[in-house]
């Protein structure tokens, strides 16, 4: 099935600042969603892309897909401590039966 | 309102019994799948079912089973087998089947720890 690594696995930020996740596949994706799981929590759908070059946004996080849909990434503006969780991005196993998560970018924010 | 609902959210195991963990839901999705996730990590799929009476193995399904006799119900059963239970499980489910259109949407998952 497909594999997708996720970078960095931990980022601490003041409070105010920026945050970015990436995920990078070897191969071409039909799509990729992305997760949130806060702290205790069970992860929360935030968004699916599918088209090359796809940017959305959603208040403060703005997703992107890669122009070869073989990366993607969660920009998060100006961190506030509601933010705090982990996110995860997740792929199509390939027979669309499945999905594979990423391992996940544990964001902390420091006030 | 639609949900899924995982039962019991904690579950101690004496080592040697087999536990089995409730996964209901009401969103008349056809897809529905268990994840383990332990601590600091990632998700890892045990089964899934897309349809009722049918279900396939994921990446970790020794010491595992699982049945889907009702559409909104996918209880999994962790048996003594599974020589490593303590973590957390994770039921989802998603709308359709064969499709990759939508998102999954989780129960609060169940902790079990073997004592």
């Amino acid at each position: 099935g497909q594999q997708v690594m996720q970078i960095p696995q931990y980022q601490h930020v003041q409070e105010g600042e920026d945050f970015t996740t990436y995920c990078n596949s070897s191969t071409t994706l039909s799509n990729i969603q992305w997760y949130k799981q806060r702290p205790g929590g069970h992860p929360v759908f935030l968004i699916q892309l599918v088209k090359s070059g796809e940017v959305k946004k959603q208040k403060r996080l703005t997703f992107q897909f890669g122009e070869a849909k073989k990366n993607s990434s969660l920009h998060i503006t100006a961190t506030q401590t509601t933010d705090v969780g982990t996110y995860f991005c997740a792929v199509d196993s390939g027979s669309a039966r499945q999905l594979t998560f990423g391992s996940g970018t544990q964001l902390t924010v420091l006030p | 309102d639609g949900g899924i609902t995982q039962s019991p959210k904690y579950l101690f195991r004496k080592e040697g019994q087999n536990v089995t963990l409730s996964c209901e839901q009401n969103l008349n999705h056809d897809a529905m799948y268990w994840y383990r996730q332990d601590p600091g990590q990632g998700l890892r799929l045990i089964y899934y079912s897309q349809i009722v009476n049918d279900f396939q193995k994921g990446d970790i399904a020794e010491g595992y089973s699982v049945s889907r006799e009702k559409k909104e119900s996918f209880p999994l059963t962790v048996t003594s087998a599974q020589k490593n239970p303590t973590a957390f499980y994770l039921c989802a489910s998603r709308k359709g089947h064969l499709t990759s259109n939508y998102g999954y949407t989780f129960g609060s998952g169940t902790r079990l720890t073997v004592v």
